[in-house]
């Protein structure tokens, strides 16, 4: 059994809708919380991090961890064509090596 | 801006053959990673490294060695690459051991034939 398992997708939505991606995990060790974003042909880039339980907002990006439920969600508001790729979470300890979900590939129609 | 350089972004090698794949940071970053990913497998790590010299296996080490002679420079080498080491390379440093936060070059696409 995976340490972190993701929605599969591919979710494909119109243009302006909300888009929640999810992930739940097992290990409780983990201390820190991350999605990565990944343009087609090109390496993730980090888009949201927190060590926290609770909400944390970025512009149309907002991320949530539930610690007691082990449950992760990013939260896309307003989508945009520009918001199509590949989203990944990840999820780590102190001792510095991350644990990556399997992606979740987003299309965002015009 | 950080930036991480892997030196090749498309390969095709034979059975059989050794390849490096090369990757430079010009962050000082002390930690560097090699991932691979693979369609429904997500990202796993192949190995990692805390400090020049050192090196430490990460989930698949098994058919990888590394390099890390330089603190910017980090290699993987497949000593004889196989059919089943097709895949997308990555290689990522990061300046904090304790928080995760990675950056990634674009990757390297291997195929072996």
């Amino acid at each position: 059994q995976k340490e972190v398992e993701q929605d599969p997708g591919p979710l494909s939505v119109p243009e302006g809708a909300i888009v929640s991606l999810n992930c739940t995990y097992s290990n409780s060790a983990f201390q820190y919380f991350m999605w990565y974003r990944q343009y087609s042909r090109k390496g993730p880039e980090l888009l949201m991090y927190t060590y926290s339980s609770g909400n944390k907002e970025d512009g149309r990006f907002t991320a949530q961890v539930d610690k007691s439920s082990k449950y992760i969600s990013l939260f896309i508001r307003d989508s945009q064509p520009s918001d199509s790729a590949t989203y990944l979470c990840a999820m780590g300890t102190n001792a510095g090596k991350s644990t990556f979900g399997d992606g979740t590939t987003l299309t965002v129609k015009p | 801006d950080v930036k991480v350089t892997q030196s090749s972004r498309y390969l095709v090698k034979r059975t059989g053959e050794k390849v490096f794949l090369e990757c430079v940071q010009d962050m000082d970053h002390e930690n560097m990673f090699w991932y691979r990913q693979d369609p429904g497998l997500g990202l796993r790590l192949i190995y990692f490294s805390y400090d020049v010299k050192m090196k430490e296996k990460g989930d698949i080490p098994e058919g990888y060695s590394v390099s890390r002679e330089k603190k910017e420079r980090f290699s993987l080498i497949l000593e004889s690459a196989s059919t089943n080491q097709t895949s997308m390379y990555l290689c990522a440093s990061s300046y904090h051991r304790g928080t995760g936060e990675l950056f990634f070059g674009e990757g390297s696409r291997l195929t072996v034939l």
